[in-house]
């Protein structure tokens, strides 16, 4: 599974958008992208996972570049409960696992 | 209703002892994981399970043995506990091999 590499930490304004990063440059044709998050203590919660288009469901937007080297996870109005580490995956279908980097902690400030 | 659960959610053991612990899920996925989150928060695949078959053992030690009695359930037995054992340990599961995992509370295990 390809490598991927995101920011350690960010900060956004409750309200606002928070914009995530991720650079995923050897991902493989078949990889896709997958969004994780956790939440203090919590277990990880699915996001959203692409391909190669955008994606949107009620809680993100998926925004992956077209030579899929790297994608944005865009939370449109940012609230508190938000506050957590992102996790962005490359990964195929068949693979049976997840392989979890550090993440980016995100700060939403009230 | 809880998706995936875990029981016990807190585990507080002695070191050599053996314990195990449960998970279950009420969403008719047909497979199953294991994960350990350590101290400094990273988060490992342990092993996978496929309608009862085990699917990926990432060279965890055999102290280590889960146990599918069905497609609902997996259980998590460690014999002789370690220090180094102390963590977080996430059960998830899914519905085939994809990566849209739904992840347990997780069982924080404490080896003194």
């Amino acid at each position: 599974d390809a490598k991927t590499t995101q920011p350690p930490s960010m900060d956004c304004a409750e309200g606002r958008a928070a914009n995530l990063p991720c650079n995923h440059s050897t991902i493989s044709g078949n990889e896709y992208v997958y969004w994780y998050r956790q939440i203090h203590s919590q277990g990880p919660q699915y996001i959203i996972h692409g391909l190669k288009n955008n994606e949107t469901n009620e809680m993100a937007s998926l925004i992956i570049t077209e030579d899929r080297k790297s994608s944005t996870l865009i939370l449109p109005h940012a609230t508190l409960r938000d506050t957590a580490v992102y996790y962005c995956i490359a990964a195929m279908d068949s693979s049976y696992k997840l392989i979890f980097g550090s993440g980016t902690r995100l700060l939403v400030r009230p | 209703d809880t998706a995936v659960s875990q029981t016990p959610k807190y585990l507080v053991t002695q070191m050599g002892n053996d314990k195990s612990i449960k998970c279950e899920q009420n969403l008719g996925h047909d497979t199953m994981y294991w994960y350990k989150q350590d101290s400094k928060k990273f988060l490992k695949i342990m092993f996978s399970y496929n309608n009862k078959e085990l699917i990926i053992n990432e060279t965890v030690p055999n102290r280590f043995s889960p146990k599918s009695p069905d497609k609902a359930h997996l259980n998590l037995h460690i014999n002789s506990l370690e220090l180094g054992d102390s963590a977080v340990y996430f059960c998830a599961s899914s519905l085939g091999d994809v990566g849209e995992q739904y992840f347990g509370p997780g069982t924080r295990l404490t080896v003194t």
